[in-house]
């Protein structure tokens, strides 16, 4: 059962653009929505994470954007640069659980 | 910054036999799992682990697979008869508390020939 499901699988987007990266979760158990950054060869590193009682957060440049109705979250990566090259995968949790729950990843690529 | 740590970071061996994979959470963490990640997939959960006992495992997690903590610092894994299909990269993870921030350690890469 595909619990999280990510789109698109891959982006290119020019320095300085902004990539979007979208979430849709099935299980409305689920309480707590972190976005995770992976580069080759590395572990996934926590980015930002939200919790469904607000609808935006912003840490720098990453933006979470939470649509508890539709059951969506994105990530915004505004003023995209070549270092934000990476995987990033969505996940979710819920209060009862202990593990989380992955996306498939989407692969961003920023041109310079 | 504290930080997850694993060993090995590269571990090969032969279809059928044991590995331990080994890590260190971060030192206030209670919670701690391991996920793996076949190459070009997602990660998927395999079991976490809350004071000295598993509290959830996966589909994945058969009989072949433990944890243990062994003292009190060290997380480790074990399969106990590897198989082709085991090759992946392993990371364990740690958290302070259920349902909040894991963070993940660099991972190890097994690969069973």
């Amino acid at each position: 059962q595909q619990q999280v499901k990510q789109s698109p699988q891959s982006l290119i987007v020019q320095k300085g653009g902004i990539s979007i990266i979208n979430c849709a979760y099935e299980n409305t158990a689920f309480d707590y929505f972190p976005w995770y950054q992976q580069f080759p060869g590395k572990g996934p590193a926590l980015l930002i994470a939200i919790r469904p009682d607000v609808s935006e957060k912003k840490e720098g440049r990453f933006t979470i954007s939470f649509n508890k109705s539709a059951k969506q979250f994105s990530l915004h990566i505004m003023d995209s640069q070549p270092g934000d090259s990476a995987t990033y995968f969505c996940a979710a949790s819920m209060r009862s659980d202990y593990k989380l729950s992955f996306g498939a990843g989407t692969t961003v690529t920023v041109r310079a | 910054e504290p930080e997850v740590t694993q060993t090995p970071s590269h571990q090969v061996t032969q279809m059928g036999q044991e590995v331990i994979l080994r890590c260190v959470p971060i030192s206030n963490h209670l919670y701690f799992y391991w996920y793996r990640q076949i190459l070009g997939q997602k990660v998927e959960f395999l079991v976490s682990f809350y004071n000295n006992e598993i509290s959830e495992k996966s589909e994945i997690f058969d009989d072949q697979f433990s944890v243990e903590r062994p003292d009190g610092s060290n997380f480790t894994l074990k399969i106990r008869s590897t198989k082709l299909e085991d090759s992946a990269m392993y990371f364990c993870a740690s958290s302070e508390q259920r349902n909040y921030e894991q963070y993940f350690g660099p991972g190890t890469r097994l690969t069973v020939t």
